[in-house]
């Protein structure tokens, strides 16, 4: 079955500093890899996915995240945060029967000037 | 235009009531979903509307929940004789096409609590 992990529950980091948050996954399926971002008080919100071809995929506020299909992860980076990019953020893969999405834990990033 | 919107944004029950949670998804979106995120956790998936048809719905955690789209629309959970376990933030998402390539748009969810 598919399952996803986000190793970290909380990561704090200074303003300008650069972030990883990562996150593997399980599956036996051919895979689409998504991260979505929840700001406070909104809504979820897709931030980037794979679904094939380059294996880097960016989004438009300078987040991006690799497939590494050996390591099973998906992890997300940004070499240098601002402070509303503080957010909940969820890695998620499609289920086997491609009807919807599984969800990680989620991981808090805390970003303080 | 407008989102994905959900009602209510908040729901307070006592044990063993019926609730229904209503969800209006974006207009044209013909796939229509139903998660469940409790206090700490990632979404998780309850069932999946294509048109008007549950085309799965194998996250229903039991016969207690139930979910109708009548006319591929709007769409009603429902949950039979509420437990306290069932409190969590029960979200909406829909998208063009039913395939998890298509984005899914969430709603702002609804908060049920159980007391």
């Amino acid at each position: 079955a598919q399952s996803v992990t986000q190793l970290d529950s909380q990561v704090p980091v200074f303003e300008e500093a650069p972030v990883e948050l990562r996150c593997n996954y399980s599956s036996s399926v051919s895979v689409y890899l998504f991260w979505y971002v929840q700001y406070p008080n909104q809504g979820l919100q897709l931030l980037l996915k794979y679904l094939s071809g380059s294996t880097l995929v960016e989004s438009i506020n300078g987040f991006e995240a690799e497939f590494n299909k050996s390591q099973t992860s998906f992890h997300l980076r940004k070499p240098s945060v601002h402070i509303s990019d503080t957010a909940e953020y969820f890695c998620a893969v499609n289920n086997q029967a491609g009807t919807a999405l599984i969800f990680g834990k989620g991981t808090t990033l805390s970003v303080s000037s | 235009g407008a989102g994905v919107s959900q009602t209510p944004s908040n729901k307070v029950t006592e044990k063993g009531k019926y609730v229904e949670l209503r969800c209006d998804p974006i207009s044209g979106h013909t796939a229509l979903y139903w998660y469940r995120q409790s206090l700490g956790q990632g979404p998780e998936f309850l069932i999946y509307f294509q048109g008007t048809g549950a085309a799965d719905d194998s996250g229903l955690p039991n016969d207690r929940f139930f979910a109708v789209r009548p006319e591929g629309s709007v769409s009603t959970l429902k949950i039979q004789r509420t437990e306290r376990g069932d409190s969590a933030v029960y979200l909406c998402a829909s998208s063009l096409e039913g395939a998890p390539a298509n984005e899914q748009f969430f709603g702002p969810g609804t908060r049920l609590t159980v007391l």
